[in-house]
């Protein structure tokens, strides 16, 4: 079966701490994305991925930090820095970065600060 | 600064009923506009994408218009069901890769 995953669901971070999301998919797709989600607002894009060891900073990129090492992972590290990151986090995919291809979600990691 | 707004933030009806949800863009110049659904904590599932240059597109009971000079969409679900209930999502695609997302339509279907 085609898809994306996503681990771990549920993490937990203590204040000051670095944390990283895994994001995989086998949809050999090109272009990769890290979306945020808080409550009664749209997702927010934090980085994509239109290839191969290539990435860009999308509206809310402070505080996190990718890689894109193999096509088919883009982690995601949520490090110190970021002041509020309690949040739901989506990893998506799509064939292309042209804005024409469909994107392809993960089911998500729910991101707690204790 | 394109914006999209989904109005109302949540819905509830009774099953079998007919229900129009609504997406409005500021910005015109659109690549094509998404429809999604979310389950509560799960990812987002692709319903329905409308390019530019579509007027509508429909899959099974769902129907999704797109009116690009009034910066206008709706997603009409025919003969809703209780598995129906989700959170709608719209989004809008510039020339570049983002997406410009919408706060989403809380739908519930009363048996």
């Amino acid at each position: 079966d085609g898809g994306i995953t996503q681990s771990p669901k549920y993490l937990f971070r203590k204040e000051g701490q670095n944390v990283t999301l895994s994001c995989e998919q086998n949809l050999n797709h090109d272009a990769m994305y890290w979306y945020r989600q808080d409550p009664g607002q749209g997702l927010r894009l934090i980085y994509y991925s239109q290839i191969v060891n290539d990435f860009q900073k999308g509206d809310i990129a402070e505080g996190y930090s990718v890689s894109r090492e193999k096509k088919e992972s883009f982690p995601l590290t949520v490090t110190s820095a970021q002041k509020n990151p309690t949040a739901f986090y989506l990893c998506a995919s799509s064939k292309r970065t042209s804005g024409r291809d469909t994107q392809y979600f993960g089911p998500g990691t729910r991101l707690t600060v204790l | 600064k394109q914006e999209v707004t989904q109005i109302p933030a949540a819905l509830s009806v009774p099953e079998g009923e007919n229900l129009v949800l609504n997406c409005s863009f500021t910005d015109s110049a659109i690549y094509n506009l998404q429809w999604f659904r979310q389950d509560p904590g799960k990812g987002l599932t692709s319903l329905l994408l409308i390019q530019s240059s579509q007027r509508e597109q429909t899959s099974g009971r769902l129907n999704a218009s797109l009116d690009k000079s009034s910066g206008r969409s709706t997603l009409y679900i025919a003969a809703s069901q209780p598995g129906d209930s989700a959170t709608y999502l719209c989004a809008v695609s510039h020339s570049n890769y983002q997406l410009i997302w919408g706060a989403g339509t809380k739908l519930i279907i009363k048996p």
